[in-house]
């Protein structure tokens, strides 16, 4: 079945500091990949996604590049803020499939101290 | 509303209770879609809507879950006789179309006792 795997965490890091967090995935067919954040308190929010290989989704600093022969959507952002910390879940929708079924990864906590 | 309204925002009940929990999606959103939120299994997919019909089943934990959506608009998903693996934090989204970017609500936080 559709799996997402992403680093374990939770990754605590200084402000301005490089972040990446990792993600690989497995999917039948040619799946749309999406990161979402959830800040304290709040909801899931769409951060960014990329719906076929080598597409790069970017937002608020963030970028997280398509790549097919590795299966993988690693998110990245250049210099961090403490406002950053929450936590970030890698996602698909399968390909093929006539709705957005959302398959998740296990989420990883950001903590970005001053 | 501007955004998906979920309610209650927590709810507490006693285990073999029901539960009745309800998501209101953006205005003009056909599509919505219920997810469950648990330390043990991560975010997981239980049932969406296209209009009122729910074609994919598949994700319900048990026969004790069902869910309705009504007039294309609001939608309840009920737990019948709950279990404390029943405690989770049940999220709405909703999509302007299947394809569409699914705007979440903040959830219902279920605890049983």
């Amino acid at each position: 079945g559709d799996s997402v795997t992403q680093m374990e965490g939770p990754v605590t890091l200084s402000e301005e500091a490089f972040l990446t967090i990792n993600c690989t995935y497995t999917a039948t067919g040619y799946p749309s990949l999406f990161w979402y954040v959830q800040y304290p308190g709040e909801g899931l929010q769409l951060l960014l996604k990329a719906t076929k290989a080598d597409d790069k989704g970017s937002n608020k600093g963030f970028e997280a590049t398509y790549r097919k022969e590795t299966t993988s959507f690693h998110l990245e952002k250049g210099s961090v803020q403490v406002s950053d910390s929450a936590v970030y879940f890698c996602a698909l929708i399968a390909g093929g499939t006539s709705y957005g079924k959302l398959t998740f990864g296990q989420g990883t906590i950001l903590t970005v101290h001053p | 509303g501007a955004g998906v309204s979920q309610s209650p925002s927590n709810k507490v009940t006693e285990k073999g209770k029901d539960v009745e929990l309800r998501c209101d999606p953006i205005s003009g959103h056909t599509a919505l879609y219920w997810y469950r939120q648990s330390l043990g299994q991560g975010l997981e997919f239980l049932i969406y809507f296209q209009g009122n019909s729910a074609p994919d089943k598949s994700g319900l934990p048990s026969d004790r879950f069902s869910a309705e959506r009504t007039g294309g608009s609001v939608s309840t998903l009920t737990i019948q006789r709950t279990q404390q693996e029943d405690s989770a934090v049940y999220l709405c989204a909703s999509s302007l179309g299947l394809q569409g970017p699914q705007h979440f609500g903040d959830g219902t936080r279920l605890s049983i006792l």
